[in-house]
């Protein structure tokens, strides 16, 4: 079955530190798709970035980047020069294609980055 | 507006009572996804819908919770003589894909906030 695992619940740093949001995660399948959120205070979650499994560049957006490692089955977050603003919950996800059952997004259970001035 | 809608923002019931939250998707989305999500929690899938056809309704908790989407658009919630576990935060989510399993990704609304005493 699939699973996502976020195992930092809660980080703090300060403003215009680099902070890097851990994701790993589980599946059977060779195809399948990752995605981040970000949930602000409001509680929409935002979608940032998805990444599917045959493509394993990093890419960069901005203070943004993606770290894909299929060998550690891991999809790192890193936010370079954090501002207060970055400060919410920010989700992993997973979509399979054989939906193990569901066929909705896998989420894990969220970090809390806390950046203060 | 050209986001996912989601009324109410915040429903308080007493346990016991039914209650209905409704989803108005971006429009022309053709995928419709409900979640649920405990406070501290990530979203949970719940039910999913391709136009009006409801494809999976394998993450519905129980059959108290009942979902429509009668002209493949707007889409409602239902909750039967509700529990206090059944408090959280229920949002729903509409993407352009054709099926569950796609690189496009979902828009969240909001979500509602139920309470149940």
């Amino acid at each position: 079955a699939q699973k996502v695992t976020q195992a930092q619940t809660e980080i703090s740093v300060v403003e215009k530190e680099d902070v890097t949001l851990d994701c790993v995660y589980e599946t059977r399948d060779t195809t399948y798709y990752l995605f981040w959120y970000k949930q602000p205070p409001s509680g929409e979650l935002v979608f940032l970035i998805r990444r599917n499994s045959f493509d394993e560049q990093n890419e960069i957006s901005g203070r943004y980047s993606w770290n894909f490692q299929k060998s550690t089955s891991s999809f790192n977050f890193t936010i370079t020069a954090s501002q207060v603003v970055d400060s919410a919950v920010y989700f992993c996800a997973l979509s399979e294609a054989s939906g193990g059952g569901a066929d909705g997004l896998t989420f894990g259970k969220g970090t809390h980055l806390i950046i203060q001035p | 507006g050209a986001g996912v809608s989601q009324s109410p923002r915040y429903k308080v019931a007493k346990r016991g009572q039914d209650v209905a939250l409704r989803c108005d998707p971006i429009s022309g989305h053709v995928s419709l996804f409900w979640y649920q999500q405990a406070l501290g929690q990530g979203p949970e899938f719940l039910t999913y819908f391709q136009n009006e056809a409801q494809l999976d309704k394998s993450g519905l908790p129980s059959d108290r919770f009942f979902a429509e989407r009668p002209e493949g658009s707007v889409s409602t919630l239902k909750i039967q003589r509700t529990q206090q576990e059944d408090s959280a935060v229920y949002l729903c989510a509409s993407s352009l894909a054709v099926t569950s399993f796609s690189n496009q990704p979902q828009h969240f609304g909001d979500g509602t906030r139920l309470s149940i005493l």
